[in-house]
């Protein structure tokens, strides 16, 4: 199975802040690679597919690249409503798909 | 709009059954690939299994593999979880989800509760 490995798992940040999550896979995913959003009691919320496509509606201050076995997702300027936990996820070639661990984000 | 509603949770007792249902609306569900996604209180996030639009096609995690089967009635919108010889250990929220056209989970419900505890 691909493992994905997502760092650092929170950080804290002020507000306009850029911010960069980065997200390892095990073995090479092309760019196979999906970020997603959480926040507290909600369900997870599709931001970037494909690395680096915007989902529609998303803001344009996050962002995704990356290809093979790395891959980032930044936020240009941190706001208060970007306050979640971020999700990488592989969905190479056959299940299983496996989401990183987590990235908690918080305002310093 | 795409609404995803989750039903079925509840509490269970260690090697009882459940069965959660996803009703789908405002999409075509018969043209989509469906998933469950699983969260355990305070962890992350784990793929439990996938059906195609058809329901030929199904894969499972291996945590749930022998234990869970999903399935969907593409008459009814619906999708199905069901959930045998249930563990502490599949305590969680159940998420189902909507595979969009690139793979990714691009349409998710609220979630509904499993407890397995004694």
């Amino acid at each position: 199975d691909i493992q994905m490995t997502q760092s650092p798992s929170s950080l804290s940040a002020s507000v306009g802040d850029r911010v960069t999550i980065t997200c390892q896979a095990s073995q090479d995913i092309s760019n196979y690679l999906n970020w997603y959003q959480q926040k507290p009691g909600k369900a997870p919320k599709l931001l970037i597919y494909d690395a680096s496509n915007l989902e529609t509606g998303v803001p344009s201050r996050f962002s995704g690249s990356g290809s093979g076995t790395d891959f980032t997702f930044t936020i240009s300027s941190l706001q208060p409503e970007d306050i979640a936990t971020y999700y990488c996820q592989q969905y190479d070639n056959l299940p299983p798909w496996t989401f990183g661990q987590g990235t908690k984000v918080e305002i310093k | 709009q795409v609404q995803l509603v989750e039903s079925g949770g509840g509490l269970v007792k260690p090697g009882g059954s459940l069965r959660l249902s996803c009703a789908a609306s405002g999409f075509t569900f018969s043209d989509y690939y469906m998933s469950w996604i699983r969260q355990a209180p305070g962890k992350g996030l784990e793929w439990v299994s996938y059906i195609s639009s058809s329901g030929s096609t199904i894969y499972y995690a291996d945590s749930v593999k022998g234990r869970f089967t999903i399935s969907r009635d593409n008459a009814k919108n619906s999708l199905y979880l069901q959930m045998n010889s249930l563990r502490a250990e599949d305590t969680a929220v159940y998420y189902c989800a909507r595979v969009g056209g690139y793979g990714a989970f691009d349409y998710w419900g609220q979630g509904t509760l499993v407890t397995v505890s004694s």
